[in-house]
């Protein structure tokens, strides 16, 4: 069945990037999602591709989708302490109108 | 626009008591979501709607149940709370549109002792 897979954490120096990875088995994915969840908050979407491209930048964010292994990362560049979270990997598959969600990285940034 | 709005941010209940969880948007949304989120855990679907009137199942909808009877307003009812619902709701909304971002609202967290 469907399934998303993400290590549970993650611990980086500030000012280093942070790669987080993600793992996905449906095939007819069209779009795949990083979203952040702070503490006591909800959940806010971050970026998106879009199954037919390879890589997508946004300021200090790099997507990277390679469809042939179903792996997804999440590169943020020059990590801050404002980036502590946990940052949750999404897939919709097809015209589905579910999203199917992977458990969250948990990122910890030190000084 | 608010966004989505919970209604209560926090509730404690006793076994066996029933509660109703708000949540509201005003985005005009067509697609609803009721998530819970366990200490630690990801999120898992309870219930989903397509449109007013419409409403679906999702993995864990057992002691659960929702109604929409407008585009805004999609409550949760808890009937007999058990320990077990012990956990954070989130209600979350989307456009319909192509790249299916879903907005989520701030959470209501709920112990059931």
């Amino acid at each position: 069945g469907e399934d998303v897979e993400q290590s549970l954490f993650l611990s980086v120096r500030e000012g280093d990037s942070s790669v987080i990875n993600c793992t996905y088995t449906d095939s007819s994915s069209t779009y795949l999602y990083w979203y952040k969840q702070e503490p006591g908050a909800g959940l806010q979407l971050l970026t998106y591709i879009f199954s037919n491209m390879d890589m997508k930048q946004d300021q200090r964010l790099t997507v990277l989708l390679n469809k042939k292994d179903k792996h997804l990362s999440l590169r943020i560049a020059d990590t801050q302490t404002g980036d502590s979270a946990i940052y949750f990997c999404a897939e919709r598959a097809g015209n589905n109108r579910k999203l199917i969600w992977g458990l969250g990285t948990s990122l910890a940034v030190n000084p | 626009n608010a966004g989505v709005t919970q209604t209560p941010k926090f509730r404690i209940l006793k076994i066996g008591q029933s509660m109703t969880l708000q949540c509201t948007q005003d985005m005009n949304h067509n697609y609803m979501y009721w998530y819970r989120q366990d200490p630690g855990m990801g999120l898992k679907l309870i219930y989903y709607s397509v449109g007013a009137g419409i409403t679906d199942k999702g993995e864990v909808p057992n002691g659960y149940n929702v109604s929409r009877s407008t585009t805004e307003d999609f409550p949760l009812r808890l009937e007999l709370a058990a320990p077990s619902q012990t956990s954070v709701y989130f209600c979350a909304s989307i456009a319909g549109t192509e790249n299916y971002e879903q907005y989520f609202g701030p959470g209501t967290r709920l112990t059931v002792t």
